[in-house]
């Protein structure tokens, strides 16, 4: 059970928008860390995808985007394409009586139809 | 650039320790502000932070992992270690290691470790 909370799969045609949310609570999110999203292809590494909640590497395709607000944050993908087809991670920071350190969400299972 | 390197036995019987060594090249492992991360994988599943070390020795664990975690590190060597004991079938996964700011910047390819008899 992971800390931040994705759906387990979306899935959307060549060309439109999908959005995968990301749900934490106060002692992540909401305490103020900032939310990074990772793309994971089959058999290879997580890759940054965006960072600080909404900043692109360069590189990433301006189709992607991040925002946050509050406990939450969201992953928009804009005019899919079929090489989207991947895992989506989100991960933050958290910080509790129980200890601190890097905390991912479950991860989002991409289709392109 | 930074590259990391995970190194270390395949296979582990179960209620024996798992050992891992991470090699950072392209840079030195005491400069910046990193911490030097352990992330593992199960097939299929999710990733799960282990836990991370910084250069002057200070740890971090996940709570669920904190009792059968050490992380060390050796500067000399830029390297840093991960040891699981009391293994079982549900610590096989890929295991990353990785260097991060709370942000993830480096990652190292990952390894696959196989807890079986």
């Amino acid at each position: 059970q992971s800390v931040l909370t994705q759906p387990p799969s979306v899935s959307g045609a060549p060309g439109q928008r999908v959005t995968i949310s990301c749900t934490g609570s106060s002692s992540n999110i909401g305490a103020g860390y900032d939310v990074h999203w990772y793309q994971q292809l089959p058999g290879t590494a997580p890759k940054l995808l965006i960072y600080g909640n909404s900043n692109r590497p360069s590189g990433v395709p301006d189709r992607f985007s991040g925002s946050k607000s509050g406990t939450s944050a969201s992953l928009a993908i804009t005019g899919l394409q079929a090489e989207d087809e991947a895992d989506y991670y989100c991960q933050s920071y958290d910080s509790s009586l129980s200890g601190s350190g890097v905390v991912f969400g479950g991860g989002t299972k991409l289709t392109v139809l | 650039q930074v590259q990391l390197q995970e190194s270390g036995p395949g296979l582990v019987k179960p209620s024996q320790t798992l050992s891992l060594t991470c090699t950072v090249s392209g840079g030195s492992i005491s400069s910046g502000s990193y911490y030097w991360s352990w992330i593992r994988q199960p097939a299929g599943k999710g990733l799960e932070w282990i836990g991370r070390i910084y250069t002057s020795g200070s740890t971090n664990y996940n709570p669920s992992l904190k009792s059968r975690v050490t992380i060390s590190v050796d500067t000399s060597k830029n390297q840093f270690s991960l040891k699981l004991s009391s293994v079982t079938a549900a610590d096989t996964a890929v295991y990353y290691c990785a260097g991060e700011q709370q942000l993830v910047d480096y990652w190292g390819q990952g390894t696959l470790v196989t807890v079986s008899s």
